[in-house]
């Protein structure tokens, strides 16, 4: 089945720190990866997507490549603020999976001063 | 625009009972999931309807939960009667369809239920 496997948190980084997060995944065909992110007290937000294979998605200064070879969709950051602390969940949909979202179990991050 | 709107926000009740949660999607949003998501988890689909019709509900545990979406705009997700484990945070989400430039899921803020 699909699965998806991200590091355990949490995560503690000093500001303008460089941010790496992994997640690989498990799945058949051709999946759309995503990566979400929950700040305290909101509900999810979706932070980025990519849909096929070598795809870069970006916002907010995070980017993520879909590596098909490596089945992997790290999340990244160049310099992270104290405002970009919460909870990050990589997931995917399986195509033809009637957009169902598998998620992983989410990583904590926490960014001080 | 709006987003998706949920309620009621927090919610304790004691095993055995019943609970309802409710849930508002984006208007205009044919597709509306209900999620599952435990402490340190990340959240589990628990049903998708399209419109007023169930498109999945594979992971739902029939014999407690049941949902429905009857004029295929709100819906709610009962539990009755309640178990421990059922202690969760239950987010609803919405989005325009399932396939192409329209599948973006929108979350609520969720719903936490605490059985005691």
């Amino acid at each position: 089945g699909n699965s998806v496997t991200q590091m355990e948190g949490p995560v503690t980084l000093s500001e303008e720190a460089f941010l790496t997060i992994n997640c690989t995944y498990t799945a058949t065909g051709y999946p759309s990866l995503f990566w979400y992110v929950q700040y305290p007290g909101e509900g999810l937000q979706l932070l980025l997507k990519a849909t096929k294979a070598d795809d870069k998605g970006s916002n907010k200064g995070f980017e993520a490549t879909y590596r098909k070879e490596t089945t992997s969709f790290h999340l990244e950051k160049g310099s992270v603020q104290v405002s970009d602390s919460a909870v990050y969940f990589c997931a995917l949909t399986r195509t033809g999976g009637g957009n169902k979202l598998t998620f992983g179990t989410g990583t904590q991050l926490k960014v001080e001063l | 625009e709006a987003g998706v709107a949920q309620s009621p926000r927090y919610k304790i009740i004691e095993k055995r009972q019943s609970v309802a949660f409710w849930c508002n999607p984006i208007s205009g949003h044919a597709t509306l999931y209900w999620y599952q998501q435990i402490l340190g988890q990340g959240p589990k689909l628990l049903i998708q309807f399209q419109n007023n019709g169930v498109v999945d509900d594979s992971q739902l545990p029939k014999d407690r939960f049941s949902a429905e979406r009857l004029k295929g705009v709100d819906s709610t997700l009962k539990i009755q009667p309640a178990k421990l484990e059922d202690s969760a945070v239950y987010l609803c989400a919405s989005s325009h369809g399932t396939s192409g430039s329209y599948n973006e899921q929108f979350f609520g803020p969720g719903t936490r239920l605490t059985v005691l």
